[in-house]
């Protein structure tokens, strides 16, 4: 079975930009999960996904947001990038009924120059 | 407020002894608590975890101990191998709802 995929795994911007990411889940998950890592802070989760509808939703500005499709692929999109948003971008799928464990994917790696 | 803690960045342990990493969370809603383990340039991957209702749980290497009553969780690792150099993260979570975080112990297995 092939594992959470995301792309790209590296990408450079500048401040103002936006970015989109993409991330496909694991055939049969729906629920997915996104998450920003930085050095030192953790993973500081950033909203969760299932069927299409944002479940839940961590403490981020309105500048980060994101959606779902019906094949359950998630993309995020950061607008008017600020130099703080480079960090590790990573998400998760798991089970409906097993939400604690989550599966993630290798990361998309942003740097805001 | 970081609910979830891991106050140490960093564990140098010598191949073969015990690597004991440790978590603390204040929230004493948690009902579940996880460990993950991240290897550079990838995601963070299961590795074990235990209900409120039991004080211990181990599977092979990996022993996972949690005193509720300190809010305290431990993870015990024997013997240790090179291969268990990596970032280990704890996890907890209520009701099933999201995972709070902690900001991760670097472990790094010496020969």
């Amino acid at each position: 079975k092939a594992g959470v995929t995301q792309t790209p795994r590296y990408l450079i911007k500048t401040r103002g930009q936006q970015v989109t990411l993409s991330c496909s889940p694991i055939s049969g998950h729906r629920s997915v999960s996104w998450y920003q890592q930085t050095p030192g802070q953790g993973l500081q989760f950033l909203f969760e996904y299932f069927s299409e509808t944002q479940r839940n939703k961590g403490n981020f500005p309105g500048r980060f947001s994101g959606r779902q499709f019906s094949n359950s692929r998630s993309e995020m999109n950061v607008s008017t990038l600020e130099l703080g948003d480079s960090a590790l971008y990573l998400c998760a799928s798991s089970l409906p009924s097993a939400y604690n464990e989550q599966f993630f994917g290798p990361g998309t790696r942003l740097t805001v120059l | 407020d970081q609910q979830v803690k891991q106050n140490s960045p960093s564990l140098s342990v010598q191949e073969g002894r015990i690597s004991i990493l440790n978590c603390d969370y204040t929230n004493s809603m948690f009902d579940y608590f996880l460990w993950y383990k991240k290897y550079p340039a990838e995601g963070p991957t299961f590795l074990i975890s235990i209900s409120s209702i039991k004080d211990k749980n181990e599977d092979g290497r990996f022993t996972v101990f949690l005193n509720k009553s300190a809010k305290h969780l431990s993870l015990h690792i024997v013997p240790s191998q090179p291969g268990d150099s990596a970032v280990y993260f704890c996890a907890a979570t209520h009701n099933n709802y999201q995972l709070i975080w902690g900001a991760g112990t670097k472990l790094i297995i010496k020969p």
